[in-house]
């Protein structure tokens, strides 16, 4: 099974800023990584899928890139609604596997 | 616009089993791949199978195998997860998605766009 591998675990940021979220492959998986937000009580919803292409509705200031083994989600200047915690999602094979999870907190 | 609605909460026994449901609307049932997702209180999300289709099969992860079950039922668009052999560890809420594929240059890429509200499955004696 491919492990997928996220960090930080967690991050603290203030509204504003620019906050950047990596998650790692045990082996490439080429941009077959998919980026998830979950909110507390809540279902996860797809923000990003093929490691760099935003999902229709998703705001601009979400970006995603990388390819083989190391990737990157990006928020360019946070917002009130964005603290949550997200989850990188491998669908290069099955089984399908996700990070563990980075939960972005307000400072 | 697919939407799924699960069925709701449960509570069993150890050593029981569970069926979920997750009522597809919008699109039937044979057009969609149907996977299942859990997590656990406070804990990240864990997949337990879905329909592969570069397979064309249902696989299950192999923490479930031998205890979980996914079916479909075509004539009423519902797809069921059953876990049998309860145990605490169990207790989690349970999520359908829907998987779809866009082919980007030459590649299929798979995601998990559409999700169910989840049911709540509590384990205890």
């Amino acid at each position: 099974d491919i492990q997928m591998t996220q960090s930080p675990s967690s991050l603290s940021a203030s509204v504003g800023d620019r906050v950047t979220i990596t998650c790692r492959a045990s082996q490439s998986i080429s941009s077959y990584l998919n980026w998830y937000q979950q909110k507390p009580g809540k279902a996860p919803n797809l923000l990003i899928y093929a490691a760099s292409s935003l999902q229709s509705g998703v705001p601009s200031r979400f970006s995603g890139s990388g390819s083989g083994t190391d990737f990157t989600l990006t928020i360019s200047s946070l917002q009130p609604e964005d603290f949550a915690t997200y989850y990188c999602q491998q669908s290069y094979s099955t089984p399908r596997t996700f990070g563990q999870g980075t939960k972005l907190e307000i400072k | 616009q697919v939407q799924l609605v699960q069925s709701g909460a449960e509570v069993k026994k150890p050593g029981a089993s569970v069926k979920v449901s997750c009522k597809v609307s919008g699109y039937t049932l044979t057009e969609l791949f149907m996977h299942w997702v859990r997590q656990a209180p406070g804990k990240g999300l864990e997949w337990m199978g879905g329909f592969d289709p570069e397979d064309g099969e249902t696989i299950y992860a192999q923490k479930f195998q031998g205890r979980v079950t996914m079916t479909e039922d075509t004539s009423t668009d519902t797809a069921y997860m059953e876990l049998s052999s309860l145990r605490s560890e169990d207790t989690a809420v349970y999520y359908c998605a829907t998987e779809s594929r866009q082919q980007l240059v030459n590649y299929y890429f798979y995601y998990m766009d559409v999700w169910g509200k989840g049911t709540t499955v509590t384990v205890s004696s």
